[in-house]
């Protein structure tokens, strides 16, 4: 089956601590997105990628890092500069071209005491 | 930056009820993509419309890409308990605009709830 896995489904980390959170895809997609999501809002972009070894920053950047060595792979690291780090974390993929249809996986909710 | 208005934020229905839904902005959209989301889980796309005007249905839900390209409509007929959850419509940005081009922007969503 085609998709995209994001693990762990839950994450509890403590304050101060960088935390990697991963995504693959096998949907063969060119382009990666990471995206938060809190309580009764909508989803807002960290960083996204549409090609390996490129990738740009979204509305949210700060406090987040990621990188992209392979095309099914594209993990996002929240490191301790990052003020709220809580939060329910979606990874997505999408063909590049005249279609912006996104797919998502299952999420990631990370929680920082 | 660009923001969608989606409403109602939330309604309650009663199964068998039709159900009615609108995203608007100030700006043109190019894409309208409507998606719903259960508790705990990734959003997934539900339609995808591409051009004003257009009229597309998957199965009981409906969806409209508004003829000035600012709104879209997401009706659902005859309600089920397994449609509730949050829908969430999504547009994308015009190719020119500061230099996202192609990434959307997502309402804060429609929350389904069932009527108690």
């Amino acid at each position: 089956d085609g998709g995209i896995t994001q693990s762990p489904k839950y994450l509890f980390r403590k304050e101060g601590q960088n935390v990697t959170l991963s995504c693959e895809q096998n949907l063969n997609h060119d382009a990666m997105y990471w995206y938060r999501q809190d309580p009764g809002q909508g989803l807002r972009l960290i960083y996204y990628s549409q090609i390996v070894n490129d990738f740009q920053k979204g509305d949210i950047a700060e406090g987040y890092s990621v990188s992209r060595e392979k095309k099914e792979s594209f993990p996002l690291t929240v490191t301790s500069a990052q003020k709220n780090p809580t939060a329910f974390y979606l990874c997505a993929s999408s063909t590049t071209g005249v279609s912006y249809e996104q797919y998502f996986g299952p999420g990631t909710r990370l929680t920082v005491t | 930056g660009q923001q969608l208005n989606q409403s109602p934020q939330s309604m309650f229905i009663q199964e068998g009820e039709d159900v009615s839904m609108n995203c608007t902005s100030s700006s043109i959209f190019n894409t309208w993509l409507w998606y719903k989301q259960d508790p705990g889980e990734g959003p997934v796309l539900l339609i995808a419309l591409y051009k004003a005007g257009e009229l597309t249905s998957n199965g009981r839900l409906t969806a409209q890409f508004g003829i000035t390209r600012k709104d879209s409509f997401l009706n659902i007929s005859a309600s089920i308990p397994s449609d509730v959850g949050i829908y969430f419509c999504a547009g994308v940005t015009p190719m020119n605009y500061g230099g996202s081009q192609g990434n959307l922007i997502f309402g804060k969503g429609t929350k389904l709830s069932v009527k108690p």
